[in-house]
């Protein structure tokens, strides 16, 4: 079956840092991977999407790559700050079932001042 | 835009106890889907709909029911809860882009 791995439970970082979030999934390439951030007692909010076809997406700063052939996604976010602290998700879709997510359990990311 | 609204944000039930958690969204969406997230779990899918009439199960759809009368609203019916659906249950929805929207959650706890 489809599965999407989270390695690490938690990740801290000293604030200026750049933070990598690791996401592995199995068996075929999913046609995109999601990543969404999503803080204590509120509903998981999307940051980026990324394609089959794409190598590297960036949205300020935050930048997340695709590679096929580690079946793997990677998401940074330079120059943390505190207020970066949150659980970030990963997701796989486009696949049958009308496109319908599987997500990861998360990492939480900590920033330290 | 209010997006993805959830009612109640809180709710304990006693074992048996039947109820709905509501769902509604004002961006005309046609994709809608419930999910539940459990420590150490993740977010598992219970059901989505692809439009109004049409409802499917996801990974973990026992002991819930769903319909989608209208576009804008998507409840979720607990017909006799039992302990192991404590939870925080999530609603979302997805418009063109695949980018899917979440609602604030219910935190469901069943005695």
């Amino acid at each position: 079956s489809q599965k999407i791995e989270q390695n690490s439970e938690a990740l801290n970082i000293q604030e200026g840092k750049t933070a990598t979030l690791t996401c592995n999934y199995t068996n075929y390439s999913p046609a995109y991977l999601q990543w969404y951030r999503q803080d204590p007692g509120r509903g998981p909010v999307f940051l980026l999407l990324i394609r089959e076809n794409e190598k590297e997406k960036r949205k300020e700063r935050l930048k997340v790559t695709f590679d096929t052939t580690l079946k793997q996604s990677l998401f940074h976010i330079t120059a943390s700050q505190p207020a970066d602290s949150a659980t970030y998700l990963c997701a796989r879709g486009g696949g049958g079932s009308q496109g319908n997510l599987i997500f990861g359990k998360g990492t939480k990311l900590s920033v330290k001042p | 835009n209010a997006g993805v609204t959830q009612t109640p944000k809180f709710q304990v039930l006693k074992t048996g106890q039947s109820m709905t958690l509501q769902c509604a969204q004002d961006m005309n969406h046609e994709y809608m889907s419930w999910y539940r997230q459990d420590p150490g779990m993740g977010l598992r899918l219970i059901h989505y709909s692809v439009g109004a009439g049409i409802t499917d199960q996801g990974e973990v759809p026992n002991g819930y029911n769903v319909s989608r009368s209208t576009t804008e609203d998507f409840p979720l019916r607990l017909l006799s809860a039992a302990p192991s659906q404590t939870s925080v249950y999530f609603c979302a929805s997805r418009g063109g882009s695949d980018t899917q929207y979440f609602g604030p959650g219910t935190r469901l706890t069943v005695l």
